[in-house]
């Protein structure tokens, strides 16, 4: 069955790098593109962006752009998010996600980035 | 970007009444609409894809319809396994967008 398994919960003073990882097992990684998308505190769900996982093509959210990077490792079934320059409005789960068409039909279990001084 | 805009943003029901929320975009997504459940400390859960269809292992009471920018989720038959938060997602256009929730309580 599809899992998806993220690193967990960081502590980060504000100006500091977060690095979260998804494990993805159970289907071919390499065919498939992953998201990542997060939840700041009481707000709705935001899409960041989005690597696919074969080629390692990316795509950002224009607010994130400089300070958000996706990579993957294909041997391993991993992706990364990692995001920079961290302020109080960065505190927020993060989530990767699956993508089949349109929809997110796997998500990781989630990780809670705390950014605090 | 597009604009998701639910209401209602709560509702309070009783188990087995017919529960409603709508979603509306800010243009036409065509049929590209998810939704989403979305329990307490929980990554969410797809529940209806493509406007209507509905996920693998998903109660058939959940229904999903509409088109365009108007959009409607019901449950039929509310049960209390149903508490939870739920998101309309678009994807006719990057960047996805959700909507802000509605969280459903048992009355």
């Amino acid at each position: 069955q599809v899992q998806l398994v993220q690193s967990g919960a960081e502590v980060k003073k504000p100006g500091a790098s977060v690095k979260v990882s998804c494990r993805a097992s159970g289907y071919t990684f390499s065919n498939s593109a992953m998201h990542w998308v997060r939840q700041a505190p009481g707000q709705r769900l935001e899409w960041m962006g989005w690597i696919n996982a074969g080629g390692g093509y990316t795509r950002y959210l224009e607010k994130f752009q400089g300070r958000v990077s996706f990579t993957r490792d294909t041997s391993a079934n991993v992706v990364y998010m990692e995001l920079s320059s961290l302020t109080s409005e960065d505190t927020a789960v993060y989530y990767c996600a699956k993508v089949r068409g349109g929809a997110y039909d796997h998500w990781g279990q989630g990780t809670l980035v705390t950014v605090s001084s | 970007d597009i604009q998701m805009t639910q209401s209602p943003s709560s509702l309070s029901a009783s188990v087995g009444d017919r529960v409603t929320i709508t979603c509306q975009a800010s243009q036409d997504i065509s049929n590209s609409l998810n939704w989403y459940q979305q329990k307490p400390g929980k990554a969410p859960k797809l529940m209806i894809y493509d406007k209507s269809k509905l996920e693998s292992g998903v109660p058939s009471r959940f229904r999903g319809s509409g088109s365009g920018t108007d959009f409607t989720f019901t449950i039929n038959g509310l049960q209390p396994e149903d508490i939870a938060t739920y998101y309309c997602q678009q994807w006719d256009d990057l960047p996805w967008t959700f909507g802000q929730g509605t969280k459903l309580e048992i009355k």
